[in-house]
């Protein structure tokens, strides 16, 4: 079993639809969690930590559910821009070492 | 913000040469900086964990006598590919993670490595 999974997609929506992409992790004793964004030949930009209260940045929701060990990530009123890949991201051991584990990503087509 | 640059940011070599890629933090100082590797339509995947000033933590499966990874100051780790295969070419991003209490890591713009 992966250590992060996530749907890989791809998920193609309309623009101003709202999508949400969703995330499992295996390890009980991950502390941080966050969602990163990835372009095509490029490196990964963090969007958004998540928090166990839930957050909000703009369009953008990211949920967290310590006790399924899932991770969501809502986006409102999709942008042509906001097409990418968005990795769902773990800490990968109990305490805060750094060491992050990724999922597979999903793949975001938003369409005017 | 936060700028990690890597350098060169892309490389075509014969099977057989080595690389060395550069990793630094331009405006603050990194205790640990990490190297990954993703392959296409992949995610990426954790090679090592580079400490300032002692020896590099390598990730299961990951050849340290491959990989060879050098962190040498606060703003700088390098990694050499050793005798590059074509299996080699991927696409190596390094992060550096800021010292302190935040730890937030910042990625480089990654470097594509194509062996021939």
């Amino acid at each position: 079993r992966k250590e992060v999974e996530q749907d890989p997609g791809p998920f193609n929506v309309p623009e101003g639809a709202t999508v949400a992409f969703n995330c499992t992790y295996s390890n009980s004793a991950s502390q941080s969690f966050f969602w990163y964004r990835q372009d095509c030949r490029k490196e990964p930009k963090l969007l958004m930590s998540v928090y166990s209260s839930g957050n909000e940045d703009g369009r953008f929701t990211a949920q967290l559910n310590r006790a399924s060990q899932y991770i969501s990530l809502l986006i409102r009123d999709s942008k042509l821009s906001d097409s990418a890949t968005y990795l769902c991201v773990v800490n990968g051991a109990s305490g805060n070492t750094g060491k992050l584990i990724f999922g597979q990503g999903t793949t975001l087509q938003v369409k005017p | 913000g936060a700028v990690v640059s890597q350098h060169p940011s892309w490389v075509i070599c014969k099977s057989g040469t080595s690389v060395k890629i550069e990793c630094r933090s331009l405006d603050f100082q990194a205790t640990t900086m990490f190297w990954y590797r993703q392959f296409p339509k992949q995610s990426l995947m954790l090679m090592a964990t580079s400490n300032e000033g002692s020896k590099a933590t390598y990730e299961q499966g990951v050849e340290k006598d491959k990989f060879l990874i050098n962190h040498a100051s606060l703003t700088l780790s390098t990694l050499t590919v050793t005798s590059a295969h074509p299996e080699d070419s991927s696409f190596y991003i390094c992060s550096a993670r800021r010292t302190g209490p935040s730890g937030t890591q910042y990625f480089g713009p990654g470097t594509r490595l194509l062996v021939l």
